[in-house]
């Protein structure tokens, strides 16, 4: 069965360090997503991305953050001056224009 | 239930025992509802989907309930077994193809 997958799986980071997130999406899907939990809460969505560009971001997304499609496969988040409060783990997803999901195992971003 | 802060709502059940989690959404338009069971250290997966021109979907020992007047959404499982243990949430899908999660519940099976 098609994966998602995302490294790294734990990424430590000093705080107003720079992190990227890296997530290689299901080949044939079009839509492309980045979602947040913090832990022992609920996921919150961050950003959608299609056709190279950003469809929809919520209020989390703010200046820091960015997100690109580099090549063919891969789909990255960036965060670019990390926060204590940025602590969380992130999941990427994809999906295909039925809207047919497929989450990451997600990577677990600790800022010290 | 609903959660606040760090605190999600926990159902224990008996293992062989039938298990019912509730969700309310939130947004009367959203017409495709998705559970979603999430293991430690694992991303969500993908259990049972419904629209909402369906009151009841069912699938291999799980059954979604939508009440839309209400709005409702049930998780039902069937003779319920140790490796169901786990966080459910439930989701609404808005515009865009956007998830948004409800609060989740934590499913402890006892055996």
């Amino acid at each position: 069965e098609p994966e998602v997958t995302q490294t790294p799986s734990h990424q430590v980071t000093q705080m107003g360090q720079e992190v990227i997130l890296r997530c290689v999406p299901i080949s044939n899907h079009l839509y492309f997503y980045w979602y947040r939990q913090i832990l022992g809460q609920k996921v919150e969505f961050l950003v959608s991305f299609y056709n190279n560009e950003i469809s929809e971001k919520s209020e989390i997304f703010d200046d820091q953050f960015s997100v690109e499609r580099p090549d063919g496969s891969n789909f990255t988040l960036k965060i670019r001056s990390t926060k204590l409060e940025d602590s969380a783990m992130y999941f990427c997803a994809s999906s295909n224009d039925r809207g047919d999901y497929t989450f990451g195992s997600g990577t677990r971003l600790t800022v010290v | 239930g609903e959660s606040v802060g760090l605190h999600l709502p926990t159902l224990s059940v008996q293992e062989g025992d039938n298990s019912i989690i509730n969700c309310a959404y939130s947004n009367s338009a959203s017409d495709y509802f998705i559970w979603y069971k999430q293991e430690s250290g694992k991303g969500p997966q993908f259990i049972i989907d419904i629209r909402s021109n369906m009151d009841k979907r069912q699938g291999q020992r799980v059954t979604v309930l939508l009440n839309k007047t209400v709005k409702h959404l049930s998780l039902q499982i069937a003779a319920t077994q140790p490796g169901d243990s786990a966080v459910y949430f439930c989701a609404e899908m808005e515009y865009g193809n956007k998830l948004v999660f409800g609060a989740g519940t934590i499913l402890r099976v006892k055996s």
